[in-house]
């Protein structure tokens, strides 16, 4: 099946400081990638939908100039969180859906593995 | 508003047996899809079935299929013959168009803990 690779796995963060963490699919183009953040005990909340060569869509409630998301390339798209704080601390994860078949109702969307960010 | 309620936070099943796990949704839009995923305590999401809104026959995979009933706006995931390794988290997705964007999202319920008693 489609792969998608997120990295890092994990990472530790001083609070202040930015992260970037990198969604790439490896064997296939992606139109669209969606980034979720996940919190312990919870569900995925849809944080933006990233489409390649234009603005990302945030969700509502979500800062987009403290999540910067970048979407340069078919295969690759980025989540920088900046100025980190401890409340950002979570399990962040993206997925990819094939651009060959987009816009089919069926087409399942890949997910990487996720990103636990701690902010300390 | 919720737009997927799974209204069991937590079940469980005994080895080998069948179990169903709930999800309802709401939408308006005709064309939609609803998906079900499996996390393991390790986090990476797995996709298990897809249920599309014009799909005549409930979906099967394996030991998974899908109760549609599309009336009732309701996709229960029904896991077959139970095993150790299906206890996990399970979460009943959608897809649907944004009006205000024109590009689809998929969305999450809430989810439900499964756990397999031996």
């Amino acid at each position: 099946g489609a792969v998608v690779s997120q990295h890092p796995s994990w990472v530790i963060c001083k609070s202040g400081t930015s992260v970037k963490i990198e969604c790439r699919s490896l064997d296939f183009q992606a139109t669209t990638m969606f980034w979720y953040r996940q919190f312990p005990k919870q569900s995925l909340m849809l944080m933006a939908t990233s489409n390649e060569g234009s603005k990302a869509t945030y969700e509502q409630g979500v800062e987009k100039d403290k999540f910067l998301i970048n979407h340069a390339s078919l295969t690759l798209s980025t989540l920088t969180v900046t100025s980190a704080h401890p409340e950002d601390s979570s399990f962040y994860i993206c997925s990819a859906r094939d651009r060959k078949i987009f816009g089919q109702m069926n087409t399942e969307a890949f997910f990487g593995q996720g990103t636990r960010l701690t902010v300390v | 508003a919720q737009k997927i309620t799974q209204t069991q936070p937590g079940m469980f099943v005994q080895e080998k047996e069948a179990v169903t796990l709930d999800c309802t949704y709401d939408t308006s839009d005709p064309s939609y899809g609803l998906f079900w995923y499996k996390q393991p305590s390790s986090g990476e999401m797995i996709f298990l079935i897809y249920q599309g809104s014009y799909d005549q026959q409930n979906a099967t995979e394996g030991r998974y299929s899908l109760n549609f009933q599309k009336a009732r706006k309701s996709a229960n995931l029904v896991i077959s013959a139970s095993q150790l390794g299906d206890s996990a988290m399970y979460f009943c997705a959608m897809r649907e168009g944004d009006k205000k964007t024109s590009y689809d999202k998929v969305i999450f319920g809430p989810g439900t803990s499964l756990s397999v008693i031996p």
